[in-house]
């Protein structure tokens, strides 16, 4: 159980255009979604708090404008990555919470990677 | 803000020894998570440590919780080459969980 999926798994775009990547939760209902990124050989840094039905969390220094969060039934948040720069290539990974049990645990998707031409 | 300190950042072993990842962080989290990323992979989660003085082993691996000294530990006894991967620790604070910067784990022969 408690699996997360993500589409797609890389992308290659030009300068200038913008990109959707999905998250899904297959086998359970997730309420709160997360959105990472992680440039080569750094850590996870959260971009992100995504709840169903209401807007996402952004954490500083990340322009809400710029990465576009939709958290539109309980198995799916999108991220919309706008007007992509090369500085925005990264990998981007997202994780979903059961909204019930002690743990609070997140279980992570297999992530994307956007390299921005 | 939690903040995570974890240490070494890098570890180079020889198959057979044992070594000890620290993780410190600095608030009051009860909860800690610990996952191993391979390269160009996600997450695999390896612990989820709930209260303190937990523990917990699989396999070569064991990781505690000291939530008092704001201490989790992974340990690694007769490493092996399967082992070489980059390891993080997450505490969790009320629903706050951060990562901490990693550590780049090379186990040679």
């Amino acid at each position: 159980g408690a699996v997360v999926s993500q589409h797609p798994s890389r992308v290659i775009c030009k300068s200038g255009t913008s990109v959707k990547i999905e998250c899904r939760s297959l086998d359970f209902q997730a309420t709160t979604m997360f959105w990472y990124r992680q440039f080569p050989k750094q850590s996870l840094m959260l971009m992100a708090t995504s709840n169903e039905g209401s807007k996402a969390t952004y954490e500083q220094g990340v322009e809400k404008d710029k990465f576009l969060i939709n958290h539109a039934s309980l198995t799916l948040s999108t991220l919309t990555v706008t007007s992509a720069h090369p500085e925005d290539s990264s990998f981007y990974i997202c994780s979903a919470r059961p909204p019930s049990g002690r743990s609070n645990e997140q279980f992570f998707g297999p992530g994307t990677r956007l390299t921005v031409l | 803000e939690l903040k995570v300190e974890q240490n070494p950042l890098f570890l180079s072993m020889q198959e057979g020894k044992n070594y000890t990842i620290y993780c410190n962080y600095s608030t009051t989290s009860d909860r800690l998570y610990w996952y191993r990323q391979d390269p160009g992979k996600s997450l695999e989660s390896l612990f989820v440590l709930l209260s303190n003085g937990a523990v917990k082993q699989e396999g070569r691996l064991m990781a505690s919780l000291d939530t008092k000294a704001r201490l989790s530990t992974l340990h690694i006894t007769a490493a092996v080459h399967d082992l070489s991967a980059t390891y993080f620790c997450a505490p969790d604070d009320d629903n706050d969980m951060r990562f901490g910067a990693g550590t780049r784990l090379t186990v040679k022969p």
